[in-house]
Parts: structure tokens; C-alpha cells; sequence
């Protein structure tokens, strides 16, 4: 029930090409979805989130789509750039006064020229 | 602006040896604490979260343990060391106003041999 499941574990995109990074959730109590970005050798950084009363969000380049019928959300990355070769992690929170974020596994990305 | 801090940013310890991992929090007041480990290539294991000072639940039944002597002061330590602690050690933060967002600090990259 606690767990959130994410796939690809790697994904290799051309320069220009759209990334899509897939999860899943059990939970329906979980309410707040972020995403964090991770280079190699620093801390995962928070690169956008949502709540489950949208279908869409979008900042910039990313863009994240959430089906709640379906319990999936998923994080979009267009015109991917060589910069945005990073592991993106997705997570899962069940509301204030739980406070720990499930993450999923992990996706590394590669951009290639 | 709140900045989270780890130190140190390397350790080569020997198996048996006891661990000390310092993170510290500034900018804000009654942050909840979050230390996570992440092995090489792995996705990111909650092993302790701290609500308030001496406030410590613990993930992950292990030779680690935590404290929180200060708001917003959180340590890791070990008395003896196993090779299997080796891994990438996050800090990370969160608060009531930041809706459930976790900010993570730049990590120990601790090496046990």
C-alpha cells in the first residue's frame, strides 16, 4: 500500500526528444506528488510537485500528468537537453502530520547529442 | 532562505570504527529531520525522521541511531561500523509551510573498509 512504483530504471533520449518518466501508487490516501532531481554525487533537489485536484502542471520544460483514476502520475521533459541528465525520483506523501515521502525507485536519464 | 549543511562531505572509516554525521538546518524554526542512506545506483532507504528535539522514529531496525539535540541540529552515529554502511548519507528537511516538500542537503559519501 506504501509503495510507489516507477519506471523506466533508465531511459536514453536523443537531444530534442520528449522524456517520460511513468509511477504508480497504491494509496489513495497519498496526496502530494513531487519530483526531485539528482546529479551525481549531490542531494536530490525538488524540481516540481502536485496535488491530486489537478491533472496537469507544468513548469517550463516539465510538465507532470496525473490520472488519479488510474493512480499514476507521470513527469514529462520536453526538448530534453544534455543538462537533464540526472536519476529523477518520484514520491508519494499521505497528508500533514505523516510527514515521510515514499519514494519510488529511480530513473536515470541520458541525453544524448 | 533556508540552507541545510552536512559535514563532513567524505569519510574513509575502517569496519568497527564508531560514525558521527552532522546535519544542521538554518532559516527556519521546528523543522522536521530526515536522514536517508543510498547505496551506489539505488534508489533512497528513510532511516530515521525526527518531528522535535529527542523526537527520533526509526525506519530501518540497524547498528545506526539517531539524535536530535538542538531544533535543528540532527546526528547519525554508529558505535562499530559494518561494511554494509557504506553509501551516500542525506540530511534532508521539512516543514508545516512548505506543504510536505523535502529539501535535501548535499550528502556524506561515506566509504567503510
Amino acid at each position: 500500500q506504501q509503495q510507489v512504483k516507477q519506471s523506466p530504471q533508465s531511459l536514453i533520449v536523443q537531444k530534442g526528444g520528449i522524456s517520460i518518466i511513468n509511477c504508480a501508487y497504491e494509496n489513495t490516501a497519498f496526496d502530494y506528488f513531487p519530483w526531485y532531481q539528482q546529479f551525481p554525487g549531490k542531494g536530490p533537489a525538488l524540481l516540481i510537485a502536485i496535488r491530486p485536484d489537478v491533472s496537469e502542471k507544468k513548469e517550463g520544460r516539465f510538465t507532470i500528468s496525473f490520472n488519479k483514476s488510474a493512480k499514476q502520475f507521470s513527469l514529462h521533459i520536453m526538448d530534453s537537453q544534455p543538462g537533464d541528465s540526472a536519476t529523477y525520483f518520484c514520491a508519494a506523501l499521505r497528508g500533514f502530520g505523516n510527514e515521510k515521502l515514499t519514494f519510488g525507485t529511480g530513473t536515470r536519464l541520458t541525453i544524448i547529442p | 532562505s533556508q540552507t541545510i549543511h552536512q559535514w563532513p562531505a567524505t569519510l574513509v572509516q575502517p569496519v568497527g570504527s564508531p560514525l558521527s554525521l552532522e546535519c544542521t538546518v538554518e532559516g527556519t524554526s521546528n523543522p522536521n529531520l530526515y536522514w536517508y542512506r543510498q547505496a551506489a545506483g539505488r534508489g533512497l532507504q528513510l532511516l530515521f525522521y525526527s518531528v522535535g528535539i529527542g523526537q527520533i522514529s526509526s525506519e530501518v531496525p540497524q547498528n545506526l541511531s539517531a539524535s536530535r539535540p538542538q531544533d535543528r541540529q540532527f546526528i547519525l552515529s554508529s558505535k562499530k561500523l559494518l561494511l554494509s554502511d557504506s553509501g551516500f548519507y542525506l540530511c534532508a528537511w521539512s516543514g508545516t509551510r512548505q506543504g510536505g516538500e523535502q529539501f535535501f542537503g548535499p550528502g556524506t559519501r561515506l566509504t567503510v573498509l
